[in-house]
């Protein structure tokens, strides 16, 4: 069965630590994307990454990192410096980096703080 | 930085009704304007896109209305069922990205 698997489904993060979202996909796609979901702001990009190694800030970073080491695997890290994360994450993947193709979401994880 | 403006950001339709959600862009990379459905709990999916070669997109009871002099489209959800209920995301593209809109939250009610 392809898609996206986000893991865990729930997150709890103390006060000064650093948590890290899992998004996993087996789709073979290129392209992978990891957004932020608020109630009334809609989706907001963190970071994408269209290949291998290689990443690019969205229009919220500070605070989250990334890293893009295997085609399959996009792990956002959610760092101490992020003041307000309590949030719906949600990663996706498309075939290809034009921003135009059809997105592939993951069921998502709901951070929250301690 | 909000480049995609959407409205109304909740709705309430009767069933049987006219569901009509609206969106705004301010620029865009390329000519192709998709709709994403998320229901609680879940992550979004693409529901219905436009290239606007066309003014308009039927897909059964969906459709995309798109007006390029006015840079806005518009989703129309005919026959609105109690299943419709859930957010609605319009997006633009820019390179190597899609920016969405801040989300319509649809209830259709019985």
């Amino acid at each position: 069965d392809g898609g996206i698997t986000q893991s865990p489904k729930y997150l709890f993060r103390k006060e000064g630590q650093n948590v890290t979202l899992s998004c996993e996909q087996n789709l073979n796609h290129d392209a992978m994307y990891w957004y932020r979901q608020d109630p009334g702001q809609g989706l907001r990009l963190i970071y994408y990454s269209q290949i291998v190694n290689d990443f690019q800030k969205g229009d919220i970073a500070e605070g989250y990192s990334v890293s893009r080491e295997k085609k399959e695997s996009f792990p956002l890290t959610v760092t101490s410096a992020q003041k307000n994360p309590t949030a719906f994450y949600l990663c996706a993947s498309s075939i290809g980096p034009r921003g135009m193709e059809k997105l592939f979401f993951g069921s998502g994880t709901q951070l929250s703080v301690l | 930085q909000q480049q995609v403006k959407q409205s109304p950001q909740s709705l309430i339709v009767q069933k049987g009704g006219i569901s009509i959600i609206n969106c705004a862009y301010e620029n865009t990379a390329f000519d192709y304007f998709p709709w994403y459905q998320q229901f609680p709990g879940k992550g979004p999916a693409l529901l219905i896109a436009i290239r606007p070669d066309v003014s308009e997109k039927k897909e059964g009871r969906f459709t995309i209305s798109f007006n390029k002099s006015a840079k806005q489209f518009s989703l129309h959800i005919m026959d609105s069922q109690p299943g419709d209920s859930a957010t609605y995301f319009c997006a633009a593209p820019r390179p190597g990205k899609l920016i969405f809109g801040q989300g319509t939250e649809l209830s259709v009610k019985p």
